[in-house]
């Protein structure tokens, strides 16, 4: 079984600051990682995954996430937020190739990012 | 394409009505879910399926029905709503892997219903 831990249920930042949301999950297999983004009252929408190769990820929004295998995490970083990137940020972690599981997430709690002016 | 929807987008039950929620996609995805979510405790799977005809329970499935008779739609079903499962549901959808193609994971999610059991 897998697991998801969001170490930060809320992050206040000021507007420019850099952030850092943390994420670390368990599992017996290699697995596939995401952050996704929930903007209020809306959907989810995939903000960058891991699936193999650099472990350096870029996505949209000015992004970036970093696998660390050793310590089993996934961070997800921005240099400069902005007001706009107030939102709820889950990450999640699915089974790698040759697992069972396919398609099925785990998901974090979730880490409400606020952008203070 | 319209992607992943889902209807309604708002509903209010009483205790012990029975209601569908649905869910459509238009991606030829064969694999779909229905998450929900609540405060403090993330996405939480339901049921799933593989392919129509097939489906299985999640982590959350207790008071819950779904089928799957076509690739497109897969409703989830209330059979006696309770209190407890006064949440936002999410559905989403995600492909098979293709020759050649690494598997991956990447599900898209609709809209969400946000349904309300007094």
């Amino acid at each position: 079984a897998q697991s998801v831990t969001q170490l930060d249920s809320q992050v206040p930042v000021f507007e420019e600051a850099p952030v850092e949301l943390r994420c670390n999950y368990s599992s017996s297999v290699s697995v596939y990682l995401f952050w996704y983004v929930q903007y209020p009252n809306q959907g989810l929408q995939l903000l960058l995954k891991y699936l193999s190769g650099s472990t350096l990820v870029k996505g949209i929004n000015g992004f970036e996430a970093e696998f660390n295998k050793s310590q089993t995490s996934f961070h997800l970083r921005k240099p400069s937020v902005h007001i706009s990137d107030t939102a709820e940020y889950f990450c999640a972690v699915s089974e790698g190739a040759g697992g069972t599981s396919y398609g099925k997430l785990t998901f974090g709690q979730g880490t409400i990012l606020t952008v203070h002016p | 394409n319209a992607g992943v929807t889902q209807t309604p987008k708002f509903q209010v039950l009483k205790t012990g009505q029975s209601m569908t929620l649905q869910c459509a996609q238009d991606m030829n995805h064969e694999y779909m879910s229905w998450y929900r979510q609540d405060p403090g405790m993330g996405l939480r799977l339901i049921h799933y399926s593989v392919g129509a005809g097939i489906t299985d329970q999640g982590e959350v499935p207790n008071g819950y029905n779904v089928s799957r008779s076509t690739t497109e739609d897969f409703p989830l079903r209330l059979l006696s709503a309770a209190p407890s499962q006064t949440s936002v549901y999410f559905c989403a959808s995600s492909g098979t892997p293709q020759r050649g193609r690494k598997w991956y994971n990447e599900q898209f999610f609709g809209p969400g219903t946000r349904l309300t059991v007094l």
